[in-house]
């Protein structure tokens, strides 16, 4: 079955800190991979997607990056951390065998102090 | 442009009634799905039901059923005897299908459901 896997579940960290997270996919194999951010109580913003290893589209100009060293693992990061990074971050992934369902992870409350 | 609009930022119904959350959306392709999102406060993202566009006839899952209008670019979704656990903020999305299309969600901004005892 597919399983998607992201932690840490919160995360406090410091301005000016890097931040790393991960996200990897079971059950699977080339999947389109997602990273969202979602203000509180607000809809989801598209950080970055997917559709390969080394293949990374980046939808807003901000202080992040991503990685997809592996077929089935995404990485965020950060070099330093600013105040409106703070957010909840939520990986997912799609594949067309699954009719474009997205799957998503358990999500990483990020609060930069 | 393609956007999703969710025009109810707030609902409310009493437990076991029913009620209705709007979605339109615009796109100029005709080959696409459409889903809803549930995420209750525990934050979990969970589909609710998904629709094709192809499919003239209207998706259902349990209590859960939409209203499809094609022409009109309409998306609702009904939920029939409302349960407690039915809170939860709703997401409208849609993603285009084919070769040249790439794989991202439109969403809507989402709409706040509270089933009330």
């Amino acid at each position: 079955s597919q399983t998607i896997h992201q932690w840490p579940a919160t995360l406090v960290q410091p301005v000016g800190s890097p931040l790393s997270l991960e996200c990897t996919v079971e059950g699977t194999s080339n999947p389109n991979l997602y990273w969202y951010r979602q203000a509180a109580g607000r809809g989801l913003q598209l950080l970055f997607y997917s559709v390969g290893i080394g293949q990374i589209s980046s939808e807003v100009p901000q202080n992040l990056s991503a990685s997809r060293p592996q077929d089935r693992q995404f990485i965020l990061s950060s070099k330093k951390l600013l105040l409106s990074d703070s957010g909840f971050y939520l990986c997912a992934w799609n594949g067309w065998e699954y009719n474009e369902k997205l799957f998503f992870g358990s999500g990483t409350q990020l609060s930069v102090l | 442009a393609q956007t999703v609009t969710q025009s109810q930022p707030e609902m409310s119904v009493q437990e076991a009634e029913t009620v209705t959350l709007s979605c339109t959306y615009d796109t100029s392709e005709n080959n696409y799905y459409l889903f809803w999102y549930k995420q209750p406060p525990s934050r979990q993202m969970i589909l609710v039901i998904r629709q094709e566009a192809y499919k003239q006839q209207n998706a259902t899952e349990n209590r859960f059923s939409v209203n499809f209008q094609k022409a009109a670019k309409s998306f609702s979704l009904k939920i029939s005897d409302s349960q407690l656990g039915d809170t939860a903020m709703y997401f409208c999305a849609f993603i285009h299908l084919g070769a040249g299309n790439n794989r991202k969600l439109i969403w809507g901004l989402g709409t706040s459901l509270a089933v009330n005892p």
